[in-house]
């Protein structure tokens, strides 16, 4: 079976502060790596996303770090603001998988002004 | 601004009845997805479609769902008879794919249908 294994669950950081969360994956046909963030009551909405010949992805305060050889991935939200606190699921998909995404549980993510 | 639509976006209703949410994809995206919210099972695929034929709904309970695309505006997910074991959150999402384009797996969702069985 496909999954995505996402942790931690939940995170409480300070403002200011460095938020990281990691997902590992097992399918090597996923080529495509995103991190959705949503807002209560909202949809999830994309963040950031990276492929697999990279190693990393930076777009302003936020960066994935991926690392092929191990299938683990990761987010981090630099200089966390209050505004960060959502939930953050990491995904896989792309061709490999028909471009059908395989999600993480989710990351509740608490920024503390 | 393109967007995802759903309707409705709460819905209570009681064990039995029939439930039908409906989904309006961003206007020239070619690909559907079904998801279901909950807090013990985080977002799963319910189903997907692409050029309005299902790809996959191996996800769904075949005995009680049902999606279909009438047409290339509009999806349905319907639920006959509904439990209470469904309350959850409903997610349309949509994209444009095109086979080979780097841009091609971005999923946009939609607002979401809070369903309620008693």
């Amino acid at each position: 079976q496909q999954q995505v294994k996402q942790s931690p669950q939940s995170l409480i950081v300070q403002k200011g502060g460095i938020s990281i969360i990691n997902c590992a994956y097992e399918n090597t046909a996923f080529d495509y790596f995103p991190w959705y963030q949503q807002f209560p009551g909202k949809g999830p909405a994309l963040l950031i996303a990276i492929r697999p010949d990279v190693s990393e992805k930076k777009e302003g305060r936020f960066t994935i770090s991926f690392n092929k050889s191990a299938k683990q991935f990761s987010l981090h939200i630099m200089d966390s603001q209050p505004g960060d606190s959502a939930t953050y699921f990491c995904a896989a998909g792309g061709r490999g998988s028909n471009y059908k995404l395989t999600f993480g549980k989710g990351t509740l993510l608490t920024v503390n002004p | 601004d393109a967007r995802v639509t759903q309707t409705p976006r709460h819905k209570v209703t009681e064990m039995g009845q029939e439930v039908t949410m409906r989904c309006q994809p961003i206007l020239g995206h070619n690909t559907v997805f079904w998801y279901r919210q909950t807090m013990m099972q985080g977002l799963e695929l319910l189903a997907y479609f692409r050029n309005r034929a299902p790809l996959d709904d191996s996800g769904m309970p075949k005995d009680r769902f049902s999606a279909e695309m009438p047409d290339a505006t509009l999806a349905t997910l319907k639920i006959q008879p509904s439990e209470p074991r469904d309350s959850a959150v409903y997610f349309c999402a949509s994209g444009l794919v095109v086979d080979g384009t780097p841009s091609t797996d971005t999923q946009y969702f939609g607002p979401g249908t809070r369903l309620t069985v008693l």
